[in-house]
């Protein structure tokens, strides 16, 4: 099956680091540029980061950028999140997910999302 | 930043009807070199991840029924579900990937009336 299937997240207090992993299956990873997308609970969707299929370009939002950074290891069809710094504000939901570059950045596929919650 | 606003914020519909949800970009998200408009149409139902049902403004996912339609004027942007059904009750989301970084929509939620 083509999947994406997220882990890593937990209960962490603030200040403390996480890091997330999206394993992917079924599909060519390498062909894809991945993101990973949060929502806090009852809220909407927040995208955080951006990585292109061989890594040569990546994003993120103001929100994360310089505590959390995105990689990718083609070998293992798997993308990651390490989290630093970790603040209350950042208890979510998380998701990782696929686009196609030639069709820009709309990801058409996702996780199932792992939860990570800051609280002391 | 591209500031994406939706209205309304919630609908109810009754089985059969139409909705009609609107997104507003703050600035042009047109790729001119391929003429798309970079506007995404996410649907969430209770307790589930995003499923992808609009991309480039207008083009239907595959496997995405037809009463999905996405439209495009300028900066505006809509999705309207017709003969809505009782599985089509979700929040939906539009999305810009024109430009990093990409930004949501606050979301409608569509439910039975």
């Amino acid at each position: 099956d083509v999947q994406l299937v997220e882990s890593g997240g937990g209960l962490v207090q603030p200040g403390g680091s996480l890091r997330l992993s999206c394993a992917a299956s079924g599909f060519t990873f390498s062909s894809n540029s991945m993101s990973w997308v949060r929502q806090a609970p009852g809220k909407g969707l927040e995208w955080l980061a951006y990585i292109s299929s061989i890594s040569t370009t990546i994003y993120y939002a103001d929100s994360v950028r310089g505590r959390f950074t995105i990689s990718r290891d083609n070998a293992k069809n798997s993308l990651y999140l390490q989290m630093n710094g970790l603040r209350d504000e950042d208890t979510a939901v998380y998701y990782c997910g696929r686009s196609w570059e030639v069709r820009g950045s709309d990801l058409d596929l996702w996780g199932q999302g792992t939860l990570v919650t800051v609280s002391s | 930043d591209i500031v994406m606003t939706q209205s309304p914020d919630s609908l109810a519909v009754s089985p059969g009807e139409r909705a009609t949800i609107n997104c507003k970009s703050s600035r042009s998200v047109l790729y001119h070199s391929n003429n798309k408009n970079y506007v995404a149409w996410y649907q969430q139902r209770p307790g589930q991840p995003p499923k992808l049902i609009i991309y480039w403004a207008s083009t239907r996912e595959s496997g995405v029924p037809d009463r999905f339609s996405g439209s495009d004027s300028g900066t505006d942007f809509t999705l309207t579900i017709s003969n809505l059904q009782a599985e089509d009750v979700a929040v939906y989301y539009c999305q810009q990937y024109y430009s990093s970084p990409w930004t949501f929509g606050q979301g409608t939620k569509v439910e039975i009336k």
